[in-house]
């Protein structure tokens, strides 16, 4: 079954304004990443979150982590239109890393 | 300096052939894996290999094998094509034992089955 889900599938946002995506899993994890992926390209690792962590900053990112809830969200702030990619969370288990579905993040300039 | 690189970048064949892709890194790293992102972007792994041994073996049918020659290269062959495995393959790597799992994705190789 699919470890990683995001929520929404698709959004769209005016550039400037914040984007937020949250991930639900199942299991427990070790930790837990964030993944962009530009249109055909390959996926490029943005930030990760250790099981014991509750918030973690980078840059114009945030990401949060509720192990209680097994969620998680990822906030980009003042977004610009080259942030427009699909964002992936995966989660880390045993010996390997599994991703979600991914949310497509339209930013219009 | 191309940390992760995949040739060939697109693949067109008939049903039927064998084809394969090949995959290398230079990041120095331990673990490589292959994945396959279908038409719905959903990203799931197919194999991983620890210094040329395989540790992770996703169900896979076996017309897809994998061969790690050294550690800094893994390729997947790939016998009998079928439609449905018309997808993007990424290759990627990364320290297992390190900090954490974080994955260095190659650029991808789309495959086209006709």
């Amino acid at each position: 079954s699919q470890q990683g889900e995001e929520d929404p599938q698709a959004l769209s946002i005016q550039e400037g304004e914040n984007a937020t995506m949250n991930c639900s899993y199942k299991t427990s994890i070790n930790n837990l990443q964030w993944y962009r992926q530009n249109s055909g390209r390959g996926l490029v690792h943005l930030i990760l979150i250790r099981s014991n962590e509750r918030e973690k900053h980078s840059g114009r990112l945030r990401v949060t982590l509720d192990t209680s809830k097994k969620s998680s969200s990822l906030l980009i702030t003042a977004s610009r239109a080259a942030d427009t990619a699909s964002y992936f969370c995966a989660t880390r288990g045993y010996q390997k890393v599994t991703f979600g579905t991914g949310t497509k993040l339209q930013v219009i300039p | 300096d191309t940390a992760v690189s995949q040739t060939p970048k697109y693949l067109v064949t008939q049903m039927g052939n064998d084809k394969s892709i090949k995959c290398e890194q230079n990041l120095g790293h331990d673990t490589m894996y292959w994945y396959k992102q279908d038409s719905k972007k959903f990203l799931k792994i197919m194999f991983s290999y620890n210094n040329k041994e395989l540790i992770i073996n996703e169900t896979v049918p076996n017309r897809f094998s994998p061969k790690s020659p050294d550690k800094a290269h893994l390729n997947l062959h790939i016998n009998s094509l079928e439609l449905g495995d018309s997808a993007v393959y990424f290759c990627a790597s990364s320290q297992v034992g390190g900090p954490s799992y974080e994955q260095y994705f190659g650029p991808g190789t789309r495959l086209t089955v006709t």
